[in-house]
């Protein structure tokens, strides 16, 4: 139980195209997630936690209208990248809470290159 | 922003022994967890300890926390090759709602 899936595993874009990524809660369900960025042998950076039916939480220093957090059901929540630039090219990673603050499930992430 | 700090940053140790990751933490928390990442995949939970517990084992993991010095230590005995990864540990803060606040991460290779 408590699988996470993403969707597209990893992804090449253009530069000024946009991206969207799916995080699917597969066997429970989850009003909140949560959408992590990493770079290359570094930590794991939260950018913003989704809530399903309600606007996102974005963290400080994130742009809210670059990345485009969808939680439309129980059981997915989307991340859009819009207008992607290689700055962007990042290991991106969702996960799913159980009660507050406990055991969270993460997918197993979304590599995004933009050229 | 990053509140935890790992050391050390990368350990490479022969198969067999034990490995040792070490976890400072800046403000009170709720609960400490320690997850696993293979080169390129996501992360895989291996365990929690709750802000009131000083020990916890699971299998060749132990877990202890010091909330008085906000340190956190993972040991893995008796290593195997499997175990090279990532380690990250990450804190639930109280009043927190269910985020988590990752660290640095170890870097771990465990050498045939």
């Amino acid at each position: 139980g408590a699988v996470v899936s993403q969707h597209p595993s990893w992804v090449i874009c253009k530069s000024g195209t946009s991206v969207k990524i799916e995080c699917r809660s597969l066997d429970f369900q989850a009003t909140t997630m949560f959408w992590y960025r990493q770079f290359p042998k570094q930590s794991l950076m939260l950018m913003a936690t989704s809530n399903e039916g309600s606007k996102a939480t974005y963290e400080q220093g994130v742009e809210k209208d670059k990345f485009l957090i969808n939680h439309a059901s129980l059981t997915l929540s989307t991340l859009t990248v819009t207008s992607a630039h290689p700055e962007d090219s990042s290991f991106y990673i969702c996960s799913a809470g159980g009660i507050k603050g406990e055991t969270q499930y993460f997918g197993p992430g979304t590599r995004l290159l933009v050229l | 922003s990053q509140q935890g700090e790992e050391d050390p940053q990368a350990l490479s140790i022969q198969e067999g022994e034990n490995a040792t990751m070490n976890c400072s933490y800046k403000t009170s928390i709720n609960n400490l967890q320690w997850y696993r990442q293979n080169s390129g995949r996501g992360l895989v939970h291996l365990i929690l300890i709750r802000s009131n517990e000083r020990e916890k084992h699971s299998g060749r993991l132990r877990v202890t926390l010091d909330t008085s010095k906000k340190s956190s230590s993972l040991l893995i005995t008796a290593s195997r090759a499997a175990d090279t990864a990532s380690y990250f540990c990450a804190t639930a803060q109280i009043f927190g709602n269910e985020k988590l606040t990752f660290g640095t991460g170890t870097r771990l290779t465990i050498i045939p």
